[in-house]
């Protein structure tokens, strides 16, 4: 069974400081991994996405990596603030269409 | 540019009615999928259409039903509402076809059974 889990659940960390989120998954045949947002009460915006072939991407302070073989990826949040507070969801493509297979989740909070 | 727009974003219904959410993917975009979201089960797919087919389809009862219209615009139909259908049901549009791209979501549509 093709899983995504997410560890932490939830983390609070005072604002400034550099974190870490963590996704891993079951089967390493993936098509890519993409990792979202979501407000309370919103839809998922969309942070990055890593191409199987890729190790990493970067985009303004954040940094997520890639490593199928051990079926892990990581989400680096660089100086965090009170606004990146939200729930972050890693998600995996398994086949040639869009059918995401999501991780349940970690929400984080960052106290000024 | 436009992003996806999902409508109604609140509904409420009662157990036995039927439902029809609306979802009018990003401009260019021919994928159009669904996902359900509880706070016991997390985000689940339901299904996917690409230029007006099914393409792939989630572990869901037959209740739940999609289309897709020549424009690319959805629509995904629930019969027969039980109380375990209340969710935010999301939609998501790519503009990658012939492998998996980066999707966008739309707000949700919020469904409350009663």
């Amino acid at each position: 069974k093709q899983e995504v889990t997410q560890i932490p659940a939830a983390l609070s960390v005072p604002e400034g400081e550099n974190l870490v989120l963590n996704c891993s998954f079951t089967d390493s045949a993936i098509y890519n991994l993409q990792w979202f947002r979501q407000d309370p009460g919103k839809g998922l915006t969309s942070l990055l996405l890593i191409q199987s072939s890729q190790r990493e991407q970067t985009s303004g302070r954040l940094n997520a990596s890639l490593d199928k073989s051990s079926g892990r990826s990581t989400l680096y949040i660089a100086a965090s603030q009170p606004g990146d507070s939200a729930t972050y969801l890693c998600a995996v493509s398994y086949n040639a269409g869009n059918m995401l297979t999501f991780g349940g989740g970690t929400r984080l909070m960052v106290k000024p | 540019k436009a992003g996806v727009t999902q409508t109604p974003r609140y509904l409420i219904k009662t157990r036995g009615q039927q439902v029809t959410l609306s979802c009018s993917p990003i401009s260019g975009h021919r994928s159009v999928s669904w996902y359900q979201q509880t706070p016991g089960q997390g985000l689940q797919f339901l299904f996917e259409y690409f230029s007006e087919t099914q393409r792939n389809k989630g572990n869901f009862p037959g209740r739940f039903s999609g289309r897709q219209f020549s424009n690319s615009r959805s629509e995904m139909n629930v019969s027969t509402l039980e109380l375990g259908d209340s969710a935010l049901y999301l939609c998501a549009s790519s503009l990658a076809e012939g492998v998996p791209g980066e999707l966008f979501f739309g707000e949700g549509s919020r469904l409350t059974v009663l």
